[in-house]
């Protein structure tokens, strides 16, 4: 079966630590994205990736880092400088990148930060 | 920036139709999109429309695009409970969603 798999499910991290979000997917898709879910609010755009080894900031890309070494996976760092990291993260992924392709979402991971 | 903007809250009983309301600003979107998103888990994409379409039908779902007011809206017909969930339109040139209607189904 295709698709989108994001690791863990549930995340909890102590203040000041750094952490790393999983998101895989076996589409063979080029682009990938990384969003944030707050509650009442819309996905704000973190990261995406049109291509391997290419990666560019979205709306609200301060406190995060990505890598894009392997076409499959799109890693996503959540660094002690977010300051409210608190969230629901969503990893999506389209054919191309290009503003017509769907993106296809992986199940999500909520992040804590006691 | 560019906007979408969704009420966001939607209470209907079983077996009538919903209508959920979406704004946008961006005038040069090439598709704009409706996903479902039950608790929890991630989105699922419901349905799209071209912007040169003013309507598109997809079994239950109508979804109504009038390019000069930048409204689109998504009718579900027969709702039912299994239909209780958030949705959200998005506008993918910008990749900017709305922040979600959440639909409650009444029995």
């Amino acid at each position: 079966d295709g698709g989108i798999t994001q690791s863990p499910k549930y995340l909890f991290r102590k203040e000041g630590q750094n952490v790393t979000l999983s998101c895989e997917q076996n589409l063979n898709h080029d682009a990938m994205y990384w969003y944030r879910q707050d509650p009442g609010q819309g996905l704000r755009l973190i990261y995406y990736s049109q291509i391997v080894n290419d990666f560019q900031k979205g709306d609200i890309a301060e406190g995060y880092s990505v890598s894009r070494e392997k076409k499959e996976s799109f890693p996503l760092t959540v660094t002690s400088a977010q300051k409210n990291p608190t969230a629901f993260y969503l990893c999506a992924s389209s054919i191309a990148g290009i503003s017509t392709d769907t993106q296809y979402f992986g199940p999500g991971t909520r992040l804590t930060v006691l | 920036g560019e906007d979408v903007e969704q009420s966001l809250f939607l209470s209907v009983r079983e077996g009538d139709s919903s209508v959920i309301n979406c704004t946008y600003t961006d005038s040069s979107s090439t598709y704009l999109y409706w996903y479902k998103q039950e608790p929890g888990a991630g989105l699922q994409l419901l349905t799209y429309i071209f912007s040169n379409m003013d309507m598109k039908q997809d079994q239950r779902l109508t979804v109504l695009l009038n390019k000069k007011d930048k409204h689109l809206s998504l009718r579900i017909a027969e709702t039912q409970t299994g239909d209780s969930a958030i949705y959200f339109c998005a506008d993918s040139r910008q990749l900017t969603f709305g922040s979600g209607t959440q639909l409650t189904v009444l029995p």
